[in-house]
């Protein structure tokens, strides 16, 4: 199947910093990106779509000045968690969807993100 | 709205009995319907879907789903489980229309297989 990479697949911050974690698409051209959150034990929540060269959509609930999700090429697509709070610790897992790919989504191996 | 229902929390089998896990879905439209398989601290890993044709689906690692119309239902399913079979299963659904339709997720099935 396709490969999606995400990177780092850890992090810790400090509170109030920013952390960019990528997601790139390694052998399709991905149109469309998502991005998931997942809380232990829990269920994927979908927090945006991105398109390559255009502007994210958000969820409901989803602050877009706090995840600032960039598609700049049809390869790469960055979740900036700004001002981060130990609330945000989470499992933050990616998905593309290839031009060529049909209707399958592929799947990042996911980033833990840890605020202290 | 779609939906998706996983009623099992935790489904346990014994090593080489076959397996079963639930899932049923609402959706407007023909459905299109995916397994994934999530090991811990791992992302998800795409198992098998059902676009058209055949109900009777065969996708990775022997795992195999039959799509039933009139029941609303994609049980995933394996003839012999193995105890690395172990880990967290995800039904997912999205609506025919529109390729980046989101994928709706049910709220995933712990299996443990056990020896």
């Amino acid at each position: 199947g396709a490969v999606v990479s995400q990177h780092p697949s850890r992090v810790i911050c400090k509170s109030g910093t920013s952390v960019k974690i990528e997601c790139r698409s390694l052998d399709f051209q991905a149109t469309t990106m998502f991005w998931y959150r997942q809380f232990p034990k829990q269920s994927l929540m979908l927090m945006a779509t991105s398109n390559e060269g255009s502007k994210a959509t958000y969820e409901q609930g989803v602050e877009k000045d706090k995840f600032l999700i960039n598609h700049a090429s049809l390869t790469l697509s960055t979740l900036t968690v700004t001002s981060a709070h130990p609330e945000d610790s989470s499992f933050y897992i990616c998905s593309a969807i290839g031009v060529y790919l049909g209707n399958t989504i592929y799947f990042g191996e996911g980033s833990w993100l840890t605020v202290v | 709205a779609q939906s998706v229902a996983q009623p099992e929390d935790q489904v346990n089998v014994a090593e080489g009995n076959p397996l079963t896990v639930k899932c049923t879905y609402s959706v407007s439209g023909n459905p299109y319907l995916f397994w994934y398989v999530q090991y811990p601290n791992r992302g998800l890993q795409f198992l098998l879907k059902y676009i058209t044709g055949d109900n009777l689906v065969k996708g990775s690692y022997g795992f195999e789903a039959e799509f039933n119309k009139s029941q609303t239902s994609f049980h995933l399913k394996k003839p012999s489980a193995l105890v690395s079979d172990s880990a967290l299963y995800f039904c997912a659904v999205r609506a025919e229309t529109g390729t980046a339709s989101k994928l709706t997720f049910g709220t995933g099935t712990r299996l443990q297989v056990m020896l």
